[in-house]
């Protein structure tokens, strides 16, 4: 099985620059995820996607931080304008979805992009 | 307010000691727990969680919901362990919704 995949995997822009990164989830999984993970700190949730809709965007900088999943599968997520403190490692994830049953799936994460804005 | 700690940043054991990785939670009701691991140079990945209550590569977790921790412990660490661990609660009314501790590296010395 294929995992998550991710790319740019490094990007260095200047500050108030525009970035995006790309996510493709594994086949089948329809939950996917976006998180930021600055150096030292574990993963924050930015986004989370149930097919093509957002469950939960609560700490996503909303000002300047977008994201969609147009057709349920492949995701973008786009800073503009970014900030020196938007330097980080961008991960995804993705996981099973089953309706009406408790519990909790595992995420798969990808590579990661690493963005270093000066 | 919902917080995980791992209160060590840094864990440092020789091979075949034991080695437990602290996780206190402060979360309403009864969340699921997980711990993540990243080893060198791969992807952050599951390595368990406190429902299915299986060793992972010599590594168990007790859920102690009275002390609110969920701490992860191996009676004989080897190198290969050397690894960023990360606790996870999932919050018991989102369905998927993880919070990540910031984590512990664990190095184990020859």
């Amino acid at each position: 099985e294929a995992g998550v995949a991710q790319s740019p995997r490094y990007k260095i822009i200047e500050k108030r620059q525009s970035v995006a990164f790309w996510c493709n989830p594994i086949s089948g999984h329809a939950t996917l995820y976006w998180y930021q993970q600055i150096l030292g700190q574990g993963p924050k949730l930015l986004i989370q996607f149930q097919n093509n809709g957002v469950v939960d965007d609560s700490q996503l900088p909303k000002d300047r931080f977008s994201a969609e999943r147009l057709k349920g599968v492949d995701s973008t997520l786009k800073i503009q304008p970014a900030k020196l403190e938007d330097s980080a490692v961008y991960l995804c994830a993705s996981s099973y979805l089953k309706l009406g049953l408790a519990g909790t799936y595992e995420q798969y994460f990808g590579p990661g992009t690493r963005l270093t804005v000066t | 307010a919902q917080r995980v700690t791992q209160p060590e940043k840094l864990l440092s054991v020789f091979k075949g000691a034991p080695v437990e990785l602290k996780c206190n939670y402060s979360y309403s009701g009864s969340p699921e727990l997980f711990w993540y691991v990243q080893y060198s140079r791969q992807r952050l990945q599951l390595l368990l969680r406190h429902i299915s209550r299986e060793s992972i590569k010599g590594f168990t977790a007790d859920l102690n919901k009275g002390e609110t921790s969920f701490h992860l412990k191996k009676p004989f660490a080897q190198e290969e362990d050397s690894a960023m661990y990360y606790c996870a609660p999932n919050k018991e009314t989102s369905g998927s919704r993880l919070t990540f501790g910031e984590g512990t590296q664990l190095t184990v010395n020859p």
